[in-house]
């Protein structure tokens, strides 16, 4: 079965660069999140989008942006880069629209700053 | 606030040995997931269980949603198994997005 898609998988960027991630949910996935997991520490929710629209803002930087594309691929953009933004980032995606909850991750892309 | 706590945050297992985790949830869910985070970083998605009990191999998972709390069953360890499980829950009027608990570490020894 199809799973949802990250990539980059590993990301490495310099203080004050940019970077942008992309995530791919499983086909007919109406909803995105993403999460952010730094190290010895349990996921954070960032941001969500439901049929292309945010849907809920959780402790997402200003620096941080992101979108849900008409073909429901999500992209997290990230600028002027901290090395404290150093962590894995986690994308989800489920069909909420159907009522249905579960939330099926993907494998991550592991940001380092340096 | 709305939290999760999980217990133990750390266990220790000899190969072949039962346990079980816990969570704890401060109040009502609709969704409730546990994850195993592998030594990779991948989350495993383990169990969708808002509510009930299920099984999967040697594993399995009962919520007492009524009682805030849900539990993670291992039988017969192995060392595989070693790695992080999380809980995760969507809270009833808080939105769809997860709050993960801290996490069990769990290491199997051979």
């Amino acid at each position: 079965a199809a799973g949802v898609i990250q990539s980059p998988r590993h990301l490495i960027k310099e203080k004050r660069e940019t970077a942008t991630l992309k995530c791919y949910p499983i086909p007919r996935h109406d909803t995105v999140y993403w999460y952010q997991q730094g190290p010895g520490q349990d996921p954070q929710f960032l941001i969500s989008f439901y049929e292309k629209m945010q849907s809920d803002k959780g402790s997402i930087p200003d620096r941080f942006s992101a979108q849900q594309f008409s073909d429901y691929h999500s992209e997290l953009n990230m600028s002027s880069l901290e090395l404290g933004d150093s962590a894995l980032y986690f994308c989800a995606s489920s069909p909420l629209g159907a009522g249905v909850q579960e939330q099926y991750f993907g494998p991550g892309t592991r940001l380092t700053v340096t | 606030g709305i939290q999760v706590e999980q217990s133990p945050p750390d266990l220790i297992l000899q190969e072949g040995a039962n346990s079980t985790l816990r969570c704890n949830f401060s109040d009502s869910v609709n969704n409730l997931q546990w994850f195993h985070q592998n030594p990779w970083g991948q989350l495993i998605n383990l169990f969708y269980i808002p509510s009930g009990t299920k099984q999967n191999g040697r594993l399995s998972a009962t919520t007492v949603a009524t009682e805030r709390y849900s539990l993670l069953y291992i039988s017969s360890s192995q060392t595989t198994d070693s790695g992080v499980y999380f809980c995760a829950v969507t809270f009833d009027n808080y939105g769809q997005n997860f709050v993960f608990g801290p996490g069990t570490r769990l290491s199997v020894l051979p």
